[in-house]
């Protein structure tokens, strides 16, 4: 148990809908990062907060976007959703202290499907 | 841009010694790690490196080498649960975000 939560665990949907992940990280890691997987694909970034404050971008749509809230949980929102949106959708976090090498430690995913 | 490959699929026997490869093309480096990822877990951190040369870690070891932009995970005494993905990722530290650039996952299967 890496210490970071995440829920849902299985999501599934239509087309066009809009969902809401959540994340909370692990005691005292300031730093949130989410990360999408597809079967085709490796772990793409999509995005990192720190203390509340979006630190870097990667390869996320306009339709997703991100936030982390002041007890440092996070929610990832995706909306108009299309059948390529399916796929494991993973938290990580990390910070000073935790973790000899600031390793980001991993929650056990969202699997979202799109019918 | 960051570009990192790794082989797509390995089979060892158990008992065997496995290398799986990872060479990158980075900016501003910070690290690279190694995950474990079983089919539909999470990712589960492995092991670090920064300077160059091996870090060993019970049956695992990594080794790096900078000026070539070559990493490797040597697996030794294989397990039949070590077979799972094995993720090669390049840390970046530009701008203080210290992200992670994955690499597709080298799927290890151990066989009897």
């Amino acid at each position: 148990d890496s210490g970071v939560t995440q829920t849902p665990k299985h999501l599934i949907t239509a087309t066009g809908q809009r969902v809401t992940l959540r994340c909370s990280p692990r005691s005292g890691d300031l730093s949130v990062y989410w990360y999408q997987q597809s079967l085709d694909q490796g772990l793409q970034f999509l995005i990192q907060y720190y203390n509340g404050e979006e630190r870097a971008k990667g390869n996320i749509l306009e339709r997703f976007s991100a936030q982390q809230f002041p007890d440092l949980h996070s929610e990832l929102n995706l909306s108009s959703l299309e059948l390529g949106d399916s796929a494991l959708y993973f938290c990580a976090s990390s910070g000073r202290g935790q973790g000899a090498y600031n390793e980001q430690f991993f929650g056990p995913g969202t699997r979202l499907t799109v019918l | 841009g960051q570009n990192i490959d790794q082989p797509t699929e390995m089979t060892a026997t158990e008992g065997a010694i496995v290398q799986i490869n990872c060479t990158y093309q980075t900016s501003g480096f910070n690290g690279l790690f190694w995950y474990q990822q079983h089919a539909g877990e999470a990712p589960t951190f492995l092991s670090y490196n920064v300077l160059d040369g091996l870090e060993e870690k019970g049956r695992f070891s990594s080794f790096l080498s900078r000026s070539k932009g070559y990493s490797y995970l040597l697996l030794k005494e294989l397990q039949m649960k070590d077979s799972a993905s094995y993720l090669c990722a390049v840390r970046n530290s530009g701008a203080g975000s210290y992200q992670l650039t994955f690499g597709k996952g080298t799927k290890l299967s151990v066989i009897p």
